[in-house]
């Protein structure tokens, strides 16, 4: 298994531009989240998924929009890009039921100028 | 508001030494508790987690302790190696309803020789 690929790894948005993070995992995770990290510190949850057609805001959400059409893919877009989404961004997911343990993506990291 | 935080920024330990990390978290209604180490340019991976109705926790070389009478966590990594140098993140579950995991901003280990 390729566990949870995210693309692109790096990128660079002028202020007010658009773009889609994704991510896939083919581990037939039900749930799937999106965190930032910014410099120095934790993860926020920006939005999450407990299955297809369904989805769910974290704590930072503004800003953001989610889609989640197959159980595989959980993309995040941005649509007017600000200097304060600049940030790294981690998708994760795991399975339902017994531990919670959450598996990372290797990040996507977004700088707005 | 509510948080999980850490005691030490920065923990610099000798190789073979035993390293011990802190969290302390303000949530007494937190029912799960996990550890995360995060290398360099790489989303966080799984160590080791706790329930609440646990006091402690073993697992290769890492033990988690958990006191819910002044809400803290400790992770001990036994032998501190080289490669264990990264950053270390505590992540709470708030109720039994919710997949939210809140974490901490995080404690840098670094281990010289």
């Amino acid at each position: 298994n390729a566990g949870v690929t995210q693309t692109p790894k790096f990128r660079i948005l002028k202020i007010g531009q658009s773009m889609t993070l994704q991510c896939t995992q083919d581990m037939n995770h039900n749930y799937m989240y999106w965190y930032r990290q910014d410099p120095g510190m934790g993860l926020k949850l920006i939005y999450y998924s407990v299955g297809a057609g369904i989805t769910d805001k974290g704590e930072v959400p503004n800003g953001y929009n989610v889609s989640r059409s197959t159980t595989e893919d959980f993309p995040l877009r941005l649509e007017l890009a600000a200097p304060s989404q600049t940030s790294v961004y981690f998708c994760a997911s795991r399975r339902t039921g017994g531990d919670n343990e959450q598996f990372f993506g290797p990040g996507t990291r977004l700088t707005v100028l | 508001g509510e948080s999980v935080g850490l005691h030490l920024p920065t923990l610099s330990v000798q190789e073979g030494d035993n390293s011990i990390i802190n969290c302390a978290y303000s949530n007494s209604a937190s029912d799960y508790f996990i550890w995360y180490k995060q290398e360099s340019g790489k989303g966080p991976q799984f160590i080791i987690d706790i329930r609440s109705n646990m006091d402690k926790r073993q697992g290769q070389r890492v033990t988690v302790l958990l006191n819910k009478t002044v809400k803290h966590l400790s992770l001990q990594i036994a032998a501190t190696q080289p490669g264990d140098s990264a950053v270390y993140f505590c992540a709470e579950k708030r109720s039994y309803n919710t997949d939210k995991l809140i974490f901490g901003t995080g404690t840098r280990l670094q281990v010289f020789p």
